[in-house]
């Protein structure tokens, strides 16, 4: 593995079904972000966590749960899954939540279309 | 609120420049990120400022002026390969990034 890989590339799912996107990197960094995308919009925080073990709310929290059991693993769950989070998903790490220079390294993301 | 501002969409011919601007209104302020994503991919990062005046990188610039809220992105030399998407990202007083809804940018031979 090199940097941050997420599974599944792709994913139509129906309405009401509950989804686990993955996401796990090798850097040892200490802080990741869950981001949706959507056209039109900027890159949107869903959750985050500064290091393992603990997890925050991001901007758009709702119907979306995160854990961080671990340093390298980051999991993101929709819990009953509707069409208004159909989106492109970017997991991403940083080696450091805090200090002024945080740059994200991003993973290649997660086409979801709910149904 | 928070808000980062800049243009939808550009347009410029191969070999030329391009300056794409970004203003922001952000609870705090702890330095300005540039990234590129070319469609359909991850974005990757370009560039950092967090004292006022300009970053030169190659082919790319970037600038900042805390006082005015203001940043600009300079492409030198224009590629065909530059077509891409370019955000702009503040970080706040949280060190939460805040990001912009990104420049097209479209290359014309």
């Amino acid at each position: 593995i090199a940097g941050i890989t997420q599974a599944p590339t792709s994913q139509i799912l129906a309405a009401g079904r509950r989804m686990t996107l993955r996401c796990t990197q090798d850097m040892r960094h200490n802080a990741m972000y869950w981001y949706r995308q959507d056209l039109g919009l900027g890159l949107r925080l869903i959750h985050y966590s500064n290091t393992a073990g603990t997890t925050g709310k991001g901007e758009v929290p709702d119907g979306y749960s995160v854990s961080r059991a671990n340093t390298d693993d980051f999991p993101l769950t929709l819990a009953s899954a509707v069409p208004s989070q159909t989106s492109v998903y970017f997991c991403a790490s940083s080696d450091s939540a805090s200090g002024a220079y945080n740059e994200q390294f991003f993973g290649p993301g997660t086409r979801l279309t709910v149904l | 609120g928070q808000n980062i501002d800049q243009p939808t969409e550009m347009t410029a011919t191969e070999g030329a420049i391009v300056q794409i601007n970004c203003t922001y209104q952000t609870s705090g302020f702890n330095g300005l990120f540039w990234y590129q994503q070319h469609a359909g991919e991850a974005p990757t990062f370009l560039s950092y400022n967090v004292l006022d005046g300009l970053e030169e990188k190659g082919r790319f610039s970037s600038f900042l002026s805390r006082s005015k809220g203001y940043s600009y992105l300079l492409l030198k030399e224009l590629q065909m390969k530059d077509s891409a998407s370019y955000l702009c990202a503040v970080s706040d007083s949280n060190y939460q990034l805040i990001w912009g809804a990104g420049t097209k940018l479209i290359i014309k031979p």
